[in-house]
């Protein structure tokens, strides 16, 4: 069985920074595409980065750009979060999320992990 | 950026119902277009890829259908653990985005 395990939330303050990471087992990590979505208390889900298998193409949402990097060690079978100059609305539970794709090229996310809840507070 | 638009926010709905969710995009998506389904504490579960494949596992009574622009996620016969929020999402171009969610309660 396919499955991802986040850590590394907690909480930090404004302007702090954090490392996520996310342990993938059941699947090699290193064919994998993945990306981090994250949801804030109540609100909906938000993409944030995405990370090809080879690490050759990365990309962000414009509200973490420049603050957050995504990076992989596929050694480690292992996703990791990068995320400096932290504001309050960056506050939300983390959910790494592995690329499956059709062989016509459409692409979901599955699976999800469990999530990690980072908060940004004084 | 795409911007995909749920209709309706909210839905009550009896065990046994069908239910409709609409899912819009701001522009075409052609079948990039997913369907998730999340119960409160828990991660997102896919239900739908590539606007109407069903995802291994998820009851038939799912579907979902559409191309473009227009997208729907019909479920048949409600059962207690389908009353959860669901959410759509493009894959065609970046950033993937979601539509904001419809929550399914029971009525």
């Amino acid at each position: 069985e396919m499955q991802l395990v986040e850590s590394g939330g907690g909480l930090v303050q404004p302007g702090g920074s954090l490392r996520l990471s996310c342990v993938a087992s059941g699947f090699t990590l290193s064919t994998s595409s993945m990306n981090w979505v994250r949801q804030a208390p109540g609100k909906g889900l938000e993409w944030v980065s995405y990370i090809s298998d080879s690490s050759n193409t990365i990309y962000y949402a414009d509200s973490v750009k420049g603050r957050f990097t995504i990076s992989r060690d596929n050694a480690e079978n292992s996703l990791y979060l990068q995320m400096n100059s932290l504001r309050a609305e960056d506050t939300a539970v983390y959910y790494c999320a592995k690329k499956s794709r059709s062989a016509r090229g459409e692409n979901w996310f599955d699976p999800w992990g469990q999530g990690t809840l980072v908060t940004v507070s004084s | 950026d795409i911007q995909m638009t749920q209709s309706p926010s909210s839905l009550s709905a009896s065990v046994g119902d069908r239910v409709t969710i609409t899912c819009r995009a701001s522009q075409s998506v052609s079948t990039y277009l997913n369907w998730y389904q999340q119960k409160p504490g828990k991660a997102p579960k896919v239900l739908i890829y590539a606007a109407s494949s069903l995802q291994s596992g998820v009851p038939a009574r799912v579907s979902g259908s559409g191309s473009g622009t227009d997208f729907t996620l019909t479920i048949s016969g409600l059962q207690p653990e389908d009353f959860a929020t669901y959410y759509c999402q493009q894959t065609y171009s970046r950033p993937h985005t979601f539509g904001q969610g419809t929550k399914l309660e029971i009525k």
